[in-house]
């Protein structure tokens, strides 16, 4: 059984703020990291992959990825009103070839 | 990375009736996969759609109610037979993309409501 598990939300933030989005993962296989920020009634939009230890930026996103606590998180700095969206954790598994297992998702609202 | 479109955008069905959905990419693509996304929750595999040969469902989902084609490396279609309105949902596609590392990217979607 590969599950990927994320923090329930919602997660509220004020303008300006970090917000911190967090994922395990349980099979020790998985090689493909990615959090895809969803918006209502729309597709999963890719905005971070990793897939080594360690933190990896682009612009105000930050993904952190801890394989020995097998553990994936999304940092958003200087969070805007239009971050306002649901962020899914995804990974791949050596085994799978391809195959995306889904978090359930957090549902993140910044207020301004 | 690949751009990715799906026919029809929406619709609205009876039941019994059935769907075919077209997913087509800018480039060619080893593997397409097929999603279904139901009202508040994440996304669920259907199945793998394999060039050349039969699509590869996972565990809930059989060929006789979602058949799959993938006639080359840029298209695919899925069909949803027989519908109820249990159907209703978001179905997409996504290509996965291995350029140095490995990515997957999701087409638009069809959001489907069976009345």
């Amino acid at each position: 059984q590969k599950e990927v598990e994320q923090n329930s939300g919602p997660l509220s933030v004020p303008e300006g703020a970090i917000a911190s989005l967090n994922c395990t993962y349980s099979d020790r296989g998985s090689q493909s990291f990615f959090w895809y920020r969803q918006y209502s009634g729309k597709s999963p939009e890719l905005i971070m992959s990793i897939y080594s230890n360690g933190d990896k930026e682009d612009g105000r996103f930050t993904a952190q990825l801890n394989k020995a606590s097998q553990y994936v998180s999304l940092l958003i700095r200087d969070s805007q009103p239009s971050d306002s969206a649901t962020y899914l954790c995804a990974v791949i598994t050596r085994s799978t070839l391809g195959r995306l297992y889904f978090g359930r998702g957090t549902q993140l609202t910044v207020w301004p | 990375s690949a751009v990715i479109s799906q026919k029809p955008s929406r619709d609205i069905c009876q039941r019994g009736t059935s769907l075919t959905i077209q997913c087509q990419v800018d480039s060619q693509v080893t593997m397409m996969f097929w999603y279904r996304q139901q009202p508040g929750q994440s996304l669920t595999l259907i199945a793998t759609a394999n060039q050349g040969s039969e699509a590869t469902y996972e565990s809930g989902f059989v060929i006789d109610k979602f058949p799959i084609s993938r006639p080359n490396l840029t298209f695919s279609t899925l069909t949803v037979s027989n519908m109820s309105p249990e159907d209703s949902s978001i179905y997409l596609c996504s290509v996965d993309e291995i350029q140095g590392q490995e990515t997957q990217y999701f087409g638009p979607g069809t959001r489907l409501l069976v009345l």
